[in-house]
């Protein structure tokens, strides 16, 4: 089985300042993780992946995350937060089986203030 | 190009009456269909996957039902709506397996009252 853990239903930041959002996982067999926003009333996007190889992972308007195995831990940073990235973010855990079944966590509304 | 499209946008339904939420996907063949269902204030649940036609996998036990009538149509249903049915429904597909994404439609948010 497996599960997403996201730590921070909510998290604040001000504009220019380093964006963390923690996501944990568990998983019994190697996993494909992701990333995903949502914008308010709308669909979620991709923002990254990690399926295999390079455990630092880059994706769309500057995000990245690191996949950690030791931690079971995918968490997404972004070195400068800008107005445009408050929206909700979601981790998700998938494997290689199993028809794209993704687990998703909870959700982390970010907030971002001048 | 692959679009994905899901009616209607918003929905406030009485308690007791019917659901029909439809979703469709343009573009792309045989893709791996699913209905997602976001309440307020938590993640995503999934509810229902298919693989193909007339192939429906239901992910948790509750009082919705999912159809896949056509190759690239998915439809989610009702008979009697609950309270607890109200939420974010999303729509998505995919191809493939394991690690390829999913594409998500905009959602239809379901109000019962």
């Amino acid at each position: 089985a497996q599960s997403v853990t996201q730590l921070g239903s909510h998290v604040s930041v001000s504009e220019g300042a380093l964006v963390l959002l923690r996501c944990n996982y568990s998983s019994s067999v190697p996993p494909y993780l992701f990333w995903y926003v949502q914008y308010p009333n709308q669909g979620l996007q991709l923002l990254l992946k990690y399926t295999t190889g390079a455990t630092l992972v880059k994706g769309i308007n500057g995000f990245e995350a690191e996949f950690k195995k030791s931690e079971t831990s995918f968490h997404l940073t972004k070195p400068s937060a800008h107005m445009s990235d408050a929206a909700e973010y979601f981790c998700a855990v998938g494997s290689s089986g199993g028809y794209n079944k993704l687990i998703f966590g909870a959700g982390t509304r970010l907030a971002v203030h001048p | 190009s692959q679009t994905i499209h899901q009616w209607p946008a918003t929905l406030v339904q009485p308690v007791g009456s019917p659901l029909s939420l439809e979703c469709t996907v343009e573009g792309t063949s045989n893709p791996n269909l699913y209905w997602y269902r976001q309440a307020a204030g938590r993640g995503l649940q999934l509810l229902f996957y298919s693989v193909g036609i007339g192939q429906i996998s239901s992910e948790v036990p509750q009082n919705l039902s999912a159809s896949r009538p056509q190759d690239r149509q998915f439809i989610l249903s009702s008979k009697k709506l609950l309270l607890s049915d109200s939420g974010f429904y999303l729509c998505a597909w995919s191809v493939g397996f394991g690690g390829e994404k999913l594409f998500f439609g905009s959602g239809t948010q379901l109000s019962v009252l």
